[in-house]
C-alpha cells in the first residue's frame, strides 16, 4: 500500500517571505510524485514532477521540490511568496499502481 | 491546445434525480479518471477508463457510474442522488496507460459542481 502525508493543513506566511510544504510518502515501489496547486472553485494545475530524475525539480510560478529518498519527502518551496500563491496544494504519488494517491492538501495563507 | 474540458460548469439537483456530468480529455490522451471532491475529504477517486473500458473504481456505490465513448469523452452518471453527493467533480486525462503509467501526468479539468438540494 502507498500513501502521502501533507503534515500542515494550513500554512500561514507573509508576502515576500520564503514557502514550505511538506510531503512525506511511503512506496513500496519507484515512487513519480506531483505536486498541483487548486485556486477556489478551480481544478487542480500541476506545478512540477519527479518521474527518478534529477532529485532537484523546477516548476512554475517558481516553485521547487526535492525528492528525498532516504527521508521519504518531497517538500515544495518558494523562496518568496505572492499574493497570489494563496491556494491548496496537493502532493500526489504514483507507482505500482495506475490510481495515483493524494495528500489531504495544505491551504497556504499569503499575508501582505 | 486545448485542455481538459468538463461540462456543465453547475448542476443543481434534489434528492433522488439523476445526474449526468461530461468531460472531454486532452487531444491524444485516452485516459479518463474522475474524482469527487466533498468539503473536508479531499480527493476521492471515483473512476478510471482507458479506451473504453472501465480499468478500476473507487470505494463507491453503484448508483456512480459512467462511460467512455470511442472519441475518449466520458460521462459520469450519478443515480437516485443523496444530499452528500454534493460535491465539486474533477475529471483528469492521461496519456495511454500501457506507457509507463506509473509517471503519466495527470491534467484536470475545472470541474463541476454538483448540488443535491
Amino acid at each position: 500500500a502507498q500513501s502521502v502525508t501533507q503534515l500542515d493543513s494550513h500554512v500561514s506566511v507573509s508576502e515576500g517571505t520564503p514557502v514550505l510544504l511538506r510531503c512525506n510518502y511511503s512506496s513500496s515501489y519507484s515512487p513519480s510524485l506531483f505536486w498541483y496547486v487548486q485556486h477556489p472553485n478551480k481544478g487542480l494545475q500541476l506545478l512540477l514532477k519527479y518521474t527518478s530524475a534529477a532529485t532537484l525539480v523546477k516548476g512554475i510560478n517558481g516553485f521547487e521540490a526535492e525528492f528525498k529518498k532516504s527521508e521519504t519527502s518531497f517538500h515544495l518551496t518558494k523562496p518568496s511568496a505572492h499574493m497570489s500563491d494563496a491556494a491548496e496544494y496537493f502532493c500526489v504519488l504514483t507507482g505500482g499502481s495506475y490510481i495515483p494517491t493524494f495528500g489531504r492538501g495544505t491551504s497556504l495563507i499569503v499575508h501582505p | 491546445e486545448a485542455g481538459v474540458t468538463q461540462s456543465p460548469t453547475h448542476l443543481i439537483k434534489t434528492r433522488g434525480q439523476q445526474a449526468t456530468l461530461r468531460c472531454s480529455p486532452i487531444s491524444g490522451h485516452t485516459s479518463v479518471y474522475w474524482y469527487q471532491q466533498a468539503l473536508g475529504l479531499g480527493l476521492q477517486f471515483l473512476l478510471w477508463y482507458d479506451e473504453g473500458e472501465e480499468r478500476n473504481r473507487g470505494n463507491f456505490p453503484p448508483r456512480f457510474s459512467g462511460r467512455q465513448f470511442p472519441n475518449y469523452s466520458s460521462e459520469l452518471n450519478v443515480n437516485a442522488l443523496e444530499l452528500e453527493d454534493s460535491a465539486l467533480y474533477l475529471c483528469a486525462s492521461s496519456l495511454r496507460f500501457q506507457r509507463s503509467a506509473s509517471t503519466d501526468t495527470q491534467y484536470f479539468g475545472p470541474g463541476t459542481r454538483l448540488t443535491v438540494l
